[in-house]
């Protein structure tokens, strides 16, 4: 049981360039979520799916689109990067029963 | 809409010594209560809930208490070691808002032998 994974661990861009952020959940949660962090500012929702086939805006959605690929995968895609998109993404899926959220390690992405 | 207030850091205490971060936060409803920690370079934990008022939530010797007279939920611990070294994030989740966290800054906790 690996809970939630997340690839790549690190990455660099280059402004304009274009990435995938992989995530996978293996406790058949329904929900699953984007966050970025960012030095003093918490967490902060990108986007987020409440079960297979939906998916919905965050607080900071733009720039970004998502893709739920089946129930244990969730995407995060950058189109064109830009410095602005530099931080650590955090991955989550939620236990319906508690509400409590359950993380992956995250991926940190600098944009040159 | 919801928000949560953290004490600032970063709080510096010796081993042994008690531990108090104050989490207040701001709902229209009856939200959900989470602590989460992240060590360095990993992802967030859950530490420990309270769904409802006056509920205590503990864990790995930290408590929070669900205080809804005073919209707070502060962490505890009675004797902080070197392992307990952190940021802690405070974070709620209200059924109107459906299955959203919103969270607070986090406070950096460093605790030195």
């Amino acid at each position: 049981n690996a809970g939630v994974t997340q690839t790549p661990k690190f990455q660099v861009l280059k402004t304009g360039q274009s990435m995938t952020l992989q995530c996978a959940q293996d406790m058949n949660h329904n929900s699953m979520y984007w966050y970025r962090q960012d030095p003093g500012m918490g967490l902060r929702l990108i986007y987020y799916s409440a079960s297979e086939g939906t998916t919905d805006k965050g607080e900071v959605p733009n720039g970004y689109n998502v893709s739920r690929l089946n129930k244990r995968e969730f995407s995060l895609r950058l189109e064109s990067a830009a410095p602005s998109q530099t931080s650590v993404y955090f991955c989550a899926s939620r236990h319906r029963g508690s509400g409590a959220q359950y993380f992956g390690p995250g991926t940190r992405l600098l944009v040159l | 809409g919801n928000s949560v207030t953290q004490m600032e850091g970063p709080v510096t205490l010796s081993e042994e010594a008690f531990l108090t971060i104050n989490c207040t936060y701001t709902a229209t409803g009856y939200p959900s209560l989470f602590w989460y920690v992240q060590y360095p370079g990993e992802g967030l934990q859950l530490l420990l809930k309270a769904t409802k008022a006056d509920d205590k939530g503990s864990n790995k010797g930290f408590e929070a208490t669900y205080r809804k007279e005073t919209t707070s939920f502060h962490l505890e611990k009675g004797s902080v070691q070197v392992s307990d070294s952190a940021v802690y994030f405070c974070a709620l989740r209200e059924e109107t808002s459906g299955s959203r966290l919103t969270f607070g800054e986090g406070t950096q906790l460093t605790v030195n032998p």
